[in-house]
């Protein structure tokens, strides 16, 4: 399995607070995706990054941001949680962008009340 | 949206035969992906298909790509129980090579022992 860990694995929170979600890889991928996964939508993507301070906006974007300052960690902010981000949050990592497969890791189960 | 759907939302079969999955999209692609997801865990890459490509095999996997009626099906030979999950597909954008991945709601497969 390609190595991804996100963290935590689960969270609850009250809405207008800040949350931060982490992904870390050991596999020197270049890109990496932020997706979050509801009942009737498939996985969306939020934000991706393709290098070091290279960021750029998904699908659904509004009320996230993100950061990559080294390769190996790219973090999903939302700086004041609303219980419509209530979500499972993947991260995917992918060596060659959009002509390579993506790995994920095994999601983060955030709840907001 | 260039969002993928799968067709049927959910197949129940027994062990020992075959389940196919069919996926529509809506605009020009580079590659299409099938991927499974087991209950609470993350996603796992089948099998990618170059847009000009017709059909590619994996084990007991088959997947076909008819650029012309923006389709592909995943066709599971021999299932079995451990074949359980659900599958996505996921297209990309013909213009972009980053990797910003569009996954349908997919389906959900049974396979009774």
């Amino acid at each position: 399995d390609a190595g991804i860990t996100q963290s935590p694995r689960h969270k609850v929170t009250e809405t207008g607070t800040p949350v931060t979600l982490r992904c870390h890889q050991t596999e020197n991928h270049r890109y990496m995706y932020w997706y979050r996964q509801d009942p009737g939508h498939g996985l969306r993507l939020i934000h991706y990054s393709y290098g070091v301070k290279d960021t750029d906006k998904g699908e659904v974007s509004d009320g996230y941001s993100v950061s990559r300052s080294k390769t190996e960690d790219f973090l999903l902010t939302l700086e004041s949680a609303t219980s419509s981000q209530t979500s499972v949050y993947f991260c995917a990592i992918s060596q060659g962008g959009g002509y390579q497969p993506q790995h994920f890791g095994d999601g983060t189960r955030l709840s907001i009340l | 949206s260039q969002q993928g759907e799968e067709d049927p939302q959910a197949l129940s079969i027994q062990e020992g035969e075959n389940a196919t999955m069919n996926c529509s999209y809506k605009t020009s692609i580079n590659n299409l992906q099938w991927y499974r997801q087991n209950s609470g865990r993350g996603l796992v890459h089948l099998i990618l298909i170059r847009s000009n490509e017709r059909e590619k095999h994996s084990g007991r996997l088959r997947v076909t790509l008819d650029t012309s009626k923006k389709s592909s099906s995943l066709l599971i030979t021999a299932s079995r129980a451990a074949d359980t999950a659900s599958y996505f597909c996921a297209t990309d954008d013909r213009g972009s090579t980053l990797g910003r991945l569009y996954f349908g709601r997919g389906t959900q497969l049974t396979v009774w022992p």
